[in-house]
């Protein structure tokens, strides 16, 4: 069975700094790994996901993560936050198998970034 | 941007009673889903649903609940009979395909009383 940790539940970090958010999965088969947002009283976005090819994916707003399948890890980075990446971060995985793949996501148990002034 | 969309936004219901949520997916999307958020935990999966059956289901999904797909566009989650642990933020999602990106909607919020 595959499962998603997120060791951070709450990440405080002061606007301008740097942030990592940490994702390891674990899974016996080969998988997709998405990061969605989800800000306060919204539903969830997709922030950016890695299926295959070039293991660093980036998003539009500044946002990349490394799939790095040594470490069964899909850290989310970001060099310099702003007041407006304040929200709550999920990482999931599915099944990379085609074949009856029914697509359905494996979510982790969130991260709280709270970005201050 | 097409979008999923869901309704209604909030619902209030009594311990015991039947609700069905609805959503719309993006309309040329073959793969729907259901997930739910319990306040301050985790999304979880609830079912797949593909060429007009469940092609997979989590254990949370038991005989209280039910999907359908009655006209083409709509897609419901029924639960029958509902229980205080049934309060959640429930999100329907759809993809093009079982591999590509899931599209979630803005979610339902279960409140049993």
């Amino acid at each position: 069975a595959q499962s998603v940790t997120q060791l951070d539940s709450q990440v405080p970090v002061f606007e301008e700094a740097p942030v990592e958010l940490r994702c390891n999965y674990s899974s016996s088969v080969s998988v997709y790994l998405f990061w969605y947002v989800q800000y306060p009283n919204q539903g969830l976005q997709l922030l950016l996901k890695y299926l295959s090819g070039s293991t660093l994916v980036e998003s539009i707003n500044g946002f990349e993560a490394e799939f790095n399948k040594s470490q069964t890890s899909f850290h989310l980075r970001k060099p310099s936050v702003h007041i407006s990446d304040t929200a709550e971060y999920f990482c999931a995985v599915s099944d990379a198998i085609r074949s009856g793949n029914t697509g359905k996501l494996i979510f982790g148990q969130g991260t709280t970034l709270q970005v201050k002034p | 941007e097409p979008e999923v969309t869901q309704t209604p936004s909030h619902q209030v219901t009594q311990m015991g009673q039947e609700v069905i949520l609805r959503c719309v997916p993006i309309s040329n999307h073959l793969y729907f889903y259901w997930y739910r958020q319990i306040l301050g935990q985790k999304v979880e999966f609830l079912v797949s649903f593909y060429n007009n059956e469940i092609s997979e289901k989590s254990e949370i999904f038991d005989d209280q609940f039910s999907v359908e797909r009655p006209d083409g566009s709509n897609f419901t989650l029924k639960i029958r009979s509902t229980k205080l642990e049934d309060s959640a933020m429930y999100f329907c999602a759809s993809t093009l395909r079982g591999t590509d990106t899931q599209y979630f909607g803005p979610g339902t919020r279960l409140t049993v009383l």
